[in-house]
């Protein structure tokens, strides 16, 4: 089965640090762009942060840039999230996803893993 | 940045019902415009790419449209399987997702 899968979360205090897996299984991950996707409790989705399969360009939600690193090890199938100096505005399902880049300005998702919870909470 | 304004957010309709959800960019998009359902629990699924393109196994009962920087998501014929929210997704420029819709039947 083509399918993404995220491991990885959990309770962490305020300032902490946490790394989020995702393995991909069905496909190569090094012929995609990957993505994680994060969504609050009861709130909307929230783009995090996009690279490129080579790991040449990454892009980051201003919010996140300095704390959080997407990274990916594509003989190993999977990318990751690196989360430092977590705040409790962090908190969220983080999806893993997959990207269709048709040029640098249109791409969309078509593959999503379940998610993994993040909590961040003294 | 470019804002999505997604209205309405929430909306209740019956089964057979047609449904519409808009999205209206801050900025032009060159139909760069994507549309997501989400059930709770799940993660989401693409369901219309660039403005109109139906994704395949979606029920035709979706369709997408454009004018502008107003784009469109109607549901014919609503289903009951069809509860759940519905964003939508520009990828020229951050931060991409408008805020959601939810359907309830």
């Amino acid at each position: 089965d083509v399918q993404l899968v995220e491991s990885g979360g959990g309770l962490v205090q305020p300032g902490g640090s946490l790394r989020l897996s995702c393995a991909a299984s069905g496909f190569s991950l090094s012929t995609y762009w990957m993505s994680w996707v994060r969504q609050a409790p009861g709130k909307g989705l929230e783009w995090v942060a996009n690279m490129r399969q080579d790991g040449g360009e990454i892009y980051y939600m201003d919010s996140v840039k300095g704390r959080l690193t997407i990274s990916r090890d594509n003989a190993q199938n999977s990318v990751y999230l690196h989360m430092n100096n977590l705040r409790v505005e962090d908190t969220a399902v983080y999806f893993c996803a997959r990207l269709v880049v048709v040029t640098g300005h249109y791409w969309y998702i078509d593959l999503w893993g379940r998610g993994t919870l993040v909590t961040v909470s003294s | 940045d470019i804002q999505m304004t997604q209205s309405p957010s929430s909306l209740s309709a019956s089964v057979g019902d047609r449904v519409i959800i808009t999205c209206r960019a801050s900025q032009t998009l060159r139909n760069y415009l994507h549309w997501y359902q989400q059930k709770p629990g799940e993660a989401p699924r693409v369901l219309i790419v660039a403005a109109s393109r139906l994704q395949s196994g979606v029920p035709s009962r979706f369709s997408g449209s454009a004018s502008g920087t107003d784009f469109t998501l109607t549901i014919s014929n609503l289903q009951p399987e069809d509860s759940a929210t519905y964003y939508c997704q520009q990828s020229n420029r951050a931060p991409y997702f408008g805020g959601g819709t939810k359907v309830e039947i």
